[in-house]
């Protein structure tokens, strides 16, 4: 079974520019999370979708934001880019992305698309 | 809301040393808990996770971590490391019931010499 897919793996941008980076989950997964990754802030969460709709989020400026197609496959989107947003931009895959007493749904990760921004 | 506090920022050790990476956790509700290894310009692998049941986990490639809950910890520990185990490993939890929402440490780079 292949794993999680992001596209592109690298992307240089200038500031104030625009980019969008995408996500193809593994076959039969239907929830995408979006994980920023930066060496002064680590990893932190963004959002997560499920079944087109966003279900959770992260304490991210509105400037990031996302969407899920109905094939599971995700995009998210960053607007007038600051340097601030250099960053390894991780998304993960679950079955449904929720957890249950006893249980729990594993995310497996992409190897991320890396933004640095100019 | 919760939180993840890795300890060591780097543990530098010989190679078939044991290894222990800490982890305490903050949380006013039930969490999972998880270690995660990162290999250079790689995405984010699960090594063990401790949902509920016996508070030894074992986990890949040898690892295991042990959960303490009077504690708040979640430590990660190998008898004997060897060079390839040489990466950078991130302790998270979850909250029960949430929607995919991993909150993570900051991260250990562990270094295994030779």
């Amino acid at each position: 079974k292949a794993g999680v897919t992001q596209t592109p793996r690298y992307l240089i941008k200038t500031r104030g520019q625009q980019v969008t980076l995408s996500c193809s989950p593994i076959s039969g997964h239907r929830s995408v999370s979006w994980y920023q990754q930066t060496p002064g802030q680590g990893l932190q969460f963004l959002f997560e979708y499920f079944s087109e709709t966003q279900r959770n989020k992260g304490n991210f400026p509105g400037r990031f934001s996302g969407r899920q197609f109905s094939n599971s496959r995700s995009e998210m989107n960053v607007s007038t880019l600051e340097l601030g947003d250099s960053a390894l931009y991780l998304c993960a895959s679950s079955l449904s992305g929720t957890s249950g007493r006893g249980s729990y749904n594993e995310q497996f990760f992409g190897p991320g698309t890396r933004l640095t921004v100019l | 809301a919760q939180s993840v506090t890795q300890l060591d920022s780097q543990v530098p050790v010989f190679e078939e040393a044991p290894v222990e990476l800490r982890c305490n956790y903050s949380s006013s509700v039930s969490v999972y808990l998880f270690w995660y290894v990162q290999y250079p310009n790689q995405g984010l692998q699960l090594l063990l996770k401790y949902l509920s049941g016996s508070t030894l986990v074992k986990g890949i490639n040898g690892f295991e971590a042990e959960f303490n809950k009077s504690q708040t910890s979640f430590h990660l520990r190998k008898p004997s490391v060897h060079i390839s185990d040489t990466a950078e490993y991130f302790c998270a939890v979850t909250r029960v019931a949430s929607y995919g929402k991993l909150t993570f440490g900051q991260g250990t780079i562990l270094t295994v010499h030779p």
